[in-house]
This record gives structure tokens, C-alpha cells and sequence, in this order.
């Protein structure tokens, strides 16, 4: 247990839907990211949340919708998705507000698919 | 950040030590060398860093050549559960924002 969970671990969706993936950080850290893992690829960064203000947002596609209430939740919520969109997201954070040098600490991550 | 290269896979049998080597011939003075592991469908898992000094944790070391410009991770008993990827990330000061840039790491299979 690295003191980060996501929630739901597994979720099918269809193209029409709307879902939201959660984590929830139990480490007093005050930046939070979410990653995307499609298959056979290297991980990459969504987005980055230091103090609750969204830091940076690498050219995802506003069907992506991300949502820091408080330092210690992340939302990623969902609507309208591709196929392609399927993939493992990973939510991670760091203390320190999302510098270069931080450790970041993973959850498990959520393993979507898109119908 | 510096771009690293590493083997694409390592065997290792179980109860010897695994040693992962990574190549960052590129690195700067204000550079780190992190490394993560991610086990099948997992999310990464933090093992170590370094800057100039080899590191030691209850996990693994991280040996660094004196010039940087090379490091090898050290597991000291390999297990089974320690089969996964292994990846060596080299992260500086210069970047704005935390993003940690993934390869395509090691492989490691430990071997009964």
C-alpha cells in the first residue's frame, strides 16, 4: 500500500456514458497527477494539481475532465470516450507542489474500457 | 531531462542479486536518477534516488559512476515478486512541473 487509492479498479463503459475515476491520497501531500498507460506504451502525463490549482495539462482532449475539490482528492471525470481511450489511469502524488525533483508515490489505478 | 537507455530484459534467478544498469550519458549537474518499477497492471512503485552519492534503502542501492553518466540499480536478493519492469528516470530542477518521463525500462524476470 503506497497511501494512495482509486477508485473504481476495473470499469466498462460505453461511448454515451458519463463515469468519474477517484483517488484519494492518505499521505498529507499537496500536488496530485493523473497518468494514462495504454497498452505496450510508456506512461504519460495527463495532468498536475499543486494546491489545488491545475499546474499543467498536457493537450488532453476536454472529454477529460479533471476535478481537485482538496489536496487530498482527485477526480478524473469522464464523458463521451473513444475505444482508444481504454487504458490503466494512474493517479499519483508528491509533496512539495509538483516540482521536478518530488517523489511521486502511484495508486493501483484503473483499468478502463471503452465499448 | 536527460534521456536514459536501458537492456529491454534481464533474467535473474531467485535468491541472487539483480543488477539493472542505465545509461544517462546526457545528464546534468542538478539532475537525479530515480528509478520506479511497475509489476503487471500495477501502478509504478518508488524504489530509490540518487544525485552523486550511492543510496541504499531497505529495497535496493544505486550505485552511480563518478562521471553520472551511468547508474546500476542493485536488488541484493531477488524474489519472484520482484519480477516486473524496472524503470530509470533522470529528473532535473529545469522542469516546471513534476512529469515523470517513462521509457520502455527492464524487464526483470527472476527465475526459480
Amino acid at each position: 500500500e503506497t497511501g494512495v487509492t482509486q477508485t473504481p479498479r476495473h470499469l466498462v463503459m460505453g461511448m454515451t456514458n458519463k463515469k468519474s475515476l477517484k483517488c484519494e491520497q492518505h499521505l498529507g501531500h499537496n500536488a496530485m497527477y493523473w497518468y494514462k498507460q495504454s497498452a505496450k506504451k510508456p506512461l504519460e502525463l495527463m495532468f498536475v494539481y499543486s494546491l489545488e490549482e491545475r499546474v499543467e495539462n498536457n493537450s488532453v482532449p476536454s472529454r477529460f475532465s479533471p476535478e481537485c475539490p482538496n489536496s487530498s482528492h482527485l477526480f478524473l471525470h469522464l464523458h463521451t470516450l473513444q475505444p482508444e481511450d481504454s487504458a490503466l489511469y494512474l493517479c499519483a502524488s508528491s509533496q512539495g507542489g509538483g516540482r521536478a525533483v518530488e517523489t511521486q508515490y502511484f495508486g493501483p489505478g484503473t483499468r478502463l474500457l471503452v465499448l | 531531462d536527460a534521456k536514459t537507455t536501458q537492456p529491454p530484459s534481464m533474467d535473474c534467478a531467485e535468491g541472487r542479486a539483480a543488477n539493472l544498469p542505465c545509461n544517462h550519458s546526457t545528464i546534468s549537474g542538478n539532475e537525479y536518477v530515480y528509478w520506479y518499477r511497475q509489476i503487471h497492471s500495477q501502478g509504478p512503485q518508488y524504489i530509490i534516488h540518487g544525485l552523486k552519492n550511492n543510496e541504499t534503502n531497505e529495497m535496493a542501492s544505486l550505485i552511480i559512476t563518478e562521471d553520472r553518466k551511468s547508474s546500476t540499480l542493485i536488488l541484493p536478493h531477488a524474489t519472484l515478486r520482484d519480477t516486473a519492469v524496472y524503470y530509470c528516470i533522470v529528473r532535473g530542477t529545469a522542469s516546471n512541473t513534476g512529469k515523470l518521463i517513462f521509457g520502455q525500462g527492464t524487464t526483470l524476470q527472476v527465475k526459480p
